[in-house]
């Protein structure tokens, strides 16, 4: 059965404490995997596409990682606008768009 | 925020009501989303329009009723809800179906079921 594992749920660090979130997977097929931001009460919001295995990519203090069985969501020196829920999700091939998602992990970055 | 809008932002409404949820993209894509985020749960896909078709019904109860009459505007229509059906509901747009590609979503609508 496919499937996408978070962790930790939530985590919360220091400002300037670096750590990485993880995204696990159980797919056959992968084509994509996606990470979004989400502030309470707010929609997500992409951050990054990861397509295979080695890829990756970077924006401001992140950095989304992909091998064949996880993507980390690496976080360098935090700042408490950082805090939110970060989800991650995957598209398989052949499935068109559907996005298939996480349930996140809840971080909260202190001063 | 602003390339996907939906309103209300926040809806209560009795089991016997009907109302509707509407989403808008000013992005220029052609397929659109709804999506239910509940507590603790993970996002889940309820239907898909492509080109105004839809593609996908995620095994939603017929109480949800969706309708999209262009590529840029979509609606869901609900009529005697439960109190189960209380979630963040979120629309979303992506160029197309076939590119993989990535989907902007809007800010949801809160919806409580009473």
């Amino acid at each position: 059965e496919d499937q996408v594992t978070q962790s930790p749920e939530a985590l919360r660090l220091q400002e300037g404490e670096s750590s990485s979130l993880n995204c696990s997977y159980t797919v056959s097929g992968l084509r994509g995997l996606f990470w979004y931001r989400q502030d309470p009460g707010k929609g997500p919001e992409f951050l990054f596409t990861l397509y295979s295995a080695g890829e990756e990519k970077e924006k401001e203090r992140l950095k989304a990682t992909l091998t064949k069985k996880e993507s980390f969501l690496h976080i360098t020196a935090p700042k408490p606008e950082d805090s939110a829920t970060y989800l991650c999700a995957y598209i398989l091939t052949g499935g068109g768009n559907k996005l298939t998602f996480g349930t996140g992990t809840q971080l909260k970055v202190e001063l | 925020e602003t390339g996907v809008t939906q309103t209300p932002r926040h809806l209560v409404m009795g089991m016997t009501n009907k109302k509707s949820l509407k989403c808008e993209q000013h992005l220029g894509h052609n397929a659109m989303y709804w999506y239910k985020q509940s507590a603790k749960k993970p996002l889940e896909l309820m239907f898909v329009y492509n080109f105004k078709e839809q593609t996908e019904n995620n095994s939603v109860p017929s109480r949800f009723s969706p309708e999209c009459p262009n590529s840029s505007h979509l609606f869901l229509h609900l009529h005697t809800l439960q109190p189960e059906d209380s979630a963040l509901y979120l629309c979303a747009s992506s160029q197309s179906l076939g590119g993989y590609d990535e989907q902007y979503f809007g800010p949801g609508t809160r919806l409580t079921v009473t």
